[in-house]
């Protein structure tokens, strides 16, 4: 079946502008997490959504980065006035709960602030 | 400190030898370890979850100590597709999964 999916796969953008992020998760996957990969780094916690419960937004590292879930399917991560520290790739993963030890991670989405 | 420390290594070695990494983390309270594999510029996969009396996946034997808060990775008989980075991953005991990755251990099997 189809896996988690990302789009746009690559993103350029101008240092000061705002960029949108989506990710489609598995099908039935009611929990959904956000997670960025600097270069050389590990990949970085920032945003969790389980169901119709409140998101745990405590990785997300400053107020101009924002996400959303529509119900139990697509998500959407704001960053804006962007900096060329954001760079980075942000991973997207679902799971078929909060408590499955397995996520299924989309093929990121590469972001370059110039 | 960082949260989980790996050698980034490269670990090169020619096929069939066996390689082991082995990394720490510093949360006692963790409660699940898994070792996810990512081929270069691909989504990290899990490749084996990590208990403690250990367990073994056909060429992978992974092993966990609690007492002094390490995991290991046993490949054996390496193969020109296990080159990869191996991320070391950890839980906390928190209410969902919420995964700490290290930063990975490079490996690169050569002919």
């Amino acid at each position: 079946g189809a896996g988690v999916s990302q789009s746009p796969s690559n993103k350029v953008t101008e240092k000061g502008k705002d960029v949108e992020l989506r990710c489609d998760p598995i099908s039935g996957h009611t929990a959904l997490y956000w997670y960025r990969q600097r270069l050389g780094q590990g990949l970085e916690f920032l945003i969790y959504f389980q169901g119709n419960s409140a998101p745990d937004k405590s990785g997300l590292p400053s107020d101009r980065f924002s996400a959303e879930r529509t119900g139990e399917s697509v998500s959407t991560l704001t960053i804006q006035r962007t900096q060329q520290e954001d760079s980075a790739v942000y991973l997207c993963a679902s799971s078929l709960d909060g408590l499955s030890y397995e996520q299924y991670f989309g093929p990121g989405t590469r972001l370059t602030v110039t | 400190r960082k949260e989980v420390e790996q050698d980034p290594g490269p670990f090169n070695v020619p096929e069939g030898a066996t390689v082991a990494f082995n990394c720490t983390y510093s949360n006692s309270a963790s409660q699940s370890f898994f070792w996810y594999r990512q081929d270069c510029r691909k989504e990290p996969k899990l490749l084996m979850s990590v208990y403690s009396s250990g367990n073994e996946d056909g060429r992978f034997t992974a092993q966990l100590n609690r007492a002094s808060q390490y995991i290991s990775l046993l490949i054996r008989d390496s193969k020109l597709s296990d080159s990869a980075t191996y991320l070391c991953v950890v839980s906390p005991n928190t209410g969902f999964q919420k995964l700490v990755f290290g930063t990975g251990t490079r490996l690169l099997v050569s002919p």
